[in-house]
Parts: C-alpha cells; sequence; structure tokens
C-alpha cells in the first residue's frame, strides 16, 4: 500500500482531456516536489513532469502537471492511443523516496 | 551517449544473495544519486533506496532494511545492489536510475532496462 494515492486506471478517446490524480500527505506531497512517469509495456519508465510542472525536453506540451497542497495531477491533451501507459507519481516522504501505485491509462 | 547498463537476468534460490550492477557513461558518476527501483510482475515501482556515489551515503526503504545493501565503485562508474535472503515475492524486474538536479538546475533522470530476478527452488 503506497502513501500516495492514485486511482488504478482511468480512460479517454483520441482528442480527449484526461487528469491522473495523486494523493499524498503533508510528509510526502505537501513539502517536496512531484515527479511523473510514464511506463510503457515492457520498458522502463520515462520522466514526464518534474518539480510539480516543469517537462524535461523532448516530453510534448500536451503533458502538464500541478500541485496544490497534499494532492497533485498530471494531465494530458489531445489523447493519443501512444499514450496508452502506466503512470506514476513520486516524491520524497522523510527523505525516502514514494512511488505512487500507479494509473493504468487507456485509450478507448 | 549518457547510458546507463545493468547486468543480466538471474535465477537465484531461495534463501541466497543476488548481487546486481548498474554501470553508467556519458555522464559525471559522482553527480547524482543513484535509485533502485523493484517491480515485480504486474506491479507498480517500488523504491528500494539509493547511493551518494560521492561519498557512498546511502538510505534505504524500510520494506528492504536489513536485506538489500547498494555500493558504488567510482573506479569503475557501477553502482551495485544486493539482496539478501531471496524468497519467491523477490522475483521482480529491479531498475538503477541515476537522478538529481544538476548544476543547471536540470532534473538528470536515466533509467537502464531493468534486471530480471526470479527467486525458485
Amino acid at each position: 500500500q503506497s502513501v500516495l494515492t492514485q486511482p488504478p486506471s482511468a480512460s479517454g478517446t483520441p482528442g480527449q482531456r484526461v487528469t491522473i490524480s495523486c494523493s499524498g500527505s503533508s510528509s510526502n506531497i505537501g513539502s517536496n516536489t512531484v515527479n511523473w512517469y510514464q511506463q510503457l509495456p515492457g520498458t522502463a519508465p520515462k520522466l514526464l513532469i518534474y518539480s510539480n510542472d516543469q517537462r524535461p525536453s523532448g516530453v510534448p506540451d500536451r503533458f502538464s502537471g500541478s500541485k496544490s497542497g497534499t494532492s497533485a495531477s498530471l494531465a494530458i491533451s489531445g489523447l493519443q492511443s501512444d499514450d496508452e501507459a502506466d503512470y506514476y507519481c513520486s516524491t520524497w516522504d522523510d527523505s525516502l523516496r514514494v512511488f505512487g501505485g500507479g494509473t493504468k491509462l487507456t485509450v478507448l | 551517449e549518457v547510458q546507463v547498463v545493468q547486468s543480466g537476468a538471474e535465477l537465484k534460490k531461495p534463501g541466497t544473495t543476488v548481487k546486481i550492477s548498474c554501470s553508467v557513461s556519458g555522464y559525471t558518476f559522482t553527480a547524482y544519486y543513484v535509485h533502485w527501483v523493484q517491480q515485480a510482475p504486474g506491479k507498480g515501482l517500488e523504491w528500494m533506496g539509493l547511493i551518494d556515489p560521492e561519498d557512498g551515503f546511502t538510505r534505504y526503504s524500510e520494506k528492504f532494511q536489513g536485506r538489500v545493501t547498494i555500493s558504488a565503485d567510482t573506479s569503475t562508474d557501477t553502482a551495485y545492489m544486493e539482496l539478501s535472503s531471496l524468497r519467491s515475492e523477490d522475483t521482480a524486474v529491479y531498475f538503477c536510475t541515476p537522478a538529481g538536479f544538476g548544476s543547471n538546475n536540470k532534473y538528470f533522470d536515466l533509467w537502464g532496462r531493468g534486471t530480471l530476478i526470479t527467486v525458485s527452488s
């Protein structure tokens, strides 16, 4: 059971905007920045967002992140079939790194 | 080219110890922490611990504390993860991931392809 709570699944149709939430507490999200990762089947995770809302170079601006209090969100606009993957939030909690349980995104 | 190369798959018996490696190139090994992350079949990511290659400082997840040892060799730019008292639940892919902020305030994040450890009698 992770200290960061994500919905196990999410879905959307091509072109739609979807959001994935990540809920924590004052000891983790409330006092640290959040990263988001995308993991395609059979591959290593890829960094999508760091420091709550920053995109690494090469990540499309369709992906955006935000944080408010003890929760964070990842938004994907203009949904594409290639976005079908698992998504994980991550932050620190008492100097230990933690991941959310992951959200499986299905593109209908 | 910046890259992480992890050692090959391992098949181990319950109760034994495994040590896997993570060799990096293309950046300064001591500039970033190296994290190890476990992913059991069909499950999510579980952080195991980290090492600061510059001074050998380590920190471990409570779940693995006492069974995991992370080390680094700066002469070969290689990090290691040793897991003892193996049990079937340790069957998983183990990722090595150097990460952290650089002097330019950009976040550096690199992942190996993972090493599959299978624990079976």
